[in-house]
């Protein structure tokens, strides 16, 4: 986990409101990523983002959003139109987004749940 | 279509005992191959990958992996296991498409396999 912070760990949301979960790393890699976790699911890719002011849909982007303002963070905003946000969101960045044998690194997570 | 497959949910072996995880692919081209482990409630740490070159692939804490071009596999494996290694196991394979211009360093995971380590 080191070099990639996410917060908060645990975050809980009312139906119809958005929440933001942080995302930032000290490691200088330009591309950063958000995947969503469920049970029997593996991850699965949100946004990703290969340089700073740049940024790409993944295959399950709808209700969700990003920026990437600094190099060191790319925040996401789930959405109300995020019909099931209940999940594990993990954050992970590597050191360049063409690179194809450059290895992702992870940060700790954060618990969404929707009440 | 671009896959990882973890045919195992779970695999159960007494400490001491070698242990194997299994993992096949489905890419075209060469293919960029990685194990991951999550511990409850953590992040993915990385353990191993497989590039180009020696099949046999030597990671961290004691673990390694076999790359078979001909069966598309990418087996994890351990001599001999230790109940700490119990842990959520993920296979992973480089996506070859293309997205932004570019080519990019998404990742396919597979499913996990949740690997039960008995004293």
């Amino acid at each position: 986990d080191g070099g990639i912070t996410q917060s908060p760990k645990y975050l809980f949301r009312k139906e119809g409101q958005n929440v933001t979960l942080s995302c930032e790393q000290n490691l200088n890699h330009d591309a950063m990523y958000w995947y969503r976790q469920d049970p029997g699911q593996g991850l699965r890719l949100i946004y990703y983002s290969q340089i700073v002011n740049d940024f790409q849909k993944g295959d399950i982007a709808e209700g969700y959003s990003v920026s990437r303002e600094k190099k060191e963070s790319f925040p996401l905003t789930v959405t109300s139109a995020q019909k099931n946000p209940t999940a594990f969101y993990l954050c992970a960045s590597t050191l360049a987004g063409h690179l194809s044998t450059d290895t992702q690194y992870f940060g700790p997570g954060t618990r969404l749940t929707v009440l | 279509a671009q896959s990882v497959a973890q045919p195992e949910d779970q695999v159960n072996v007494a400490e001491g005992n070698p242990l194997t995880v299994k993992c096949t692919y489905s890419v075209s081209g060469n293919p960029y191959l990685f194990w991951y482990v999550q511990y409850p409630n953590r992040g993915l740490q990385f353990l191993l990958k497989y590039i180009t070159g020696d099949n046999l692939v030597k990671g961290s804490y004691g673990f390694e992996a076999e790359f078979n071009k001909s069966q598309t596999s990418f087996h994890l494996k351990k001599p001999s296991a230790l109940v700490s290694d119990s842990a959520l196991y993920f296979c992973a394979v480089r996506d070859p498409r293309w997205g932004g211009g570019g080519a990019t360093n998404k990742l396919i995971f597979g499913t996990g396999t949740l690997l039960a380590v008995q004293p």
